[in-house]
């Protein structure tokens, strides 16, 4: 009964390197989110996939960042060019289809240095 | 203008008291679902408790219930008998689903204090 996992907790960048953050979704769950959340504040919805499909990405910045979630493996959040206000907990959420309940990951809390 | 509003940044509660977080929210679509969630101080989210817009009860799990209010527009997350465990920040969230989307909107939270 494993839960959302996502790698690495903690990441530690310095500004103009790239960020990849891994999420694997609870076993069954085909509903991949990507949140954001800055210090302070609630979280912030960046993007939807299914396996191989962005559904929904109008919450993630148009450059620099990318998402994918494969046929085989973890979903991937990944930050190019990384810059200080890219410094936040990244959280992953799945559900399974057809359901209501989205079910989050620990989080990666990025710094960049 | 925003779509979840907790008013209240911070609560403090005695240990054993009930505590009511206030959550309103603002939509127009007629099929939405509310969340509650716990982010305790290590900072992983926990799910507490949902409420879809068309169930007819309020949901209730354990210690937490949830007080819907469709008219009012609120969805007020009660926590019975409080425990010291309790002590962390408090989510409410709504789900939309705008071109089938689901994605959750989240509130800013509320800093919940239990004191022995």
């Amino acid at each position: 009964n494993a839960g959302v996992m996502q790698n690495p907790r903690h990441l530690v960048r310095r500004r103009g390197q790239e960020a990849r953050l891994r999420c694997s979704p609870v076993k069954g769950h085909s509903h991949v989110y990507w949140y954001r959340q800055l210090p302070e504040e609630g979280l912030k919805f960046m993007v939807y996939l299914q396996k191989e499909n962005i559904i929904d990405e109008s919450g993630m910045p148009k450059e620099r960042f990318s998402a994918e979630f494969p046929k085989e493996g973890p979903s991937i959040l990944r930050i190019q060019q990384v810059v200080r206000g890219d410094s936040a907990a990244y959280f992953c959420a799945s559900k399974r289809q057809g359901t209501d309940t989205q079910y989050f990951g620990p989080g990666t809390r990025l710094t960049v240095l | 203008a925003q779509k979840i509003t907790q008013t209240q940044p911070g609560m403090f509660v005695q240990e054993k008291e009930a505590v009511t977080l206030d959550c309103t929210y603002d939509t127009s679509d007629p099929s939405y679902g509310l969340f509650w969630y716990k982010q305790p101080s290590s900072g992983e989210m926990i799910f507490l408790i949902y409420q879809g817009s068309y169930d007819q009860q309020n949901a209730t799990e354990g210690r937490y219930s949830l007080n819907f209010q469709k008219a009012r527009k609120s969805a007020n997350l009660v926590i019975s008998a409080s425990q010291l465990g309790d002590s962390a920040m408090y989510f409410c969230a709504m789900r939309e689903n705008q071109g089938g989307s689901e994605k959750l909107v989240f509130g800013k939270g509320t800093k919940l204090t239990v004191n022995p």
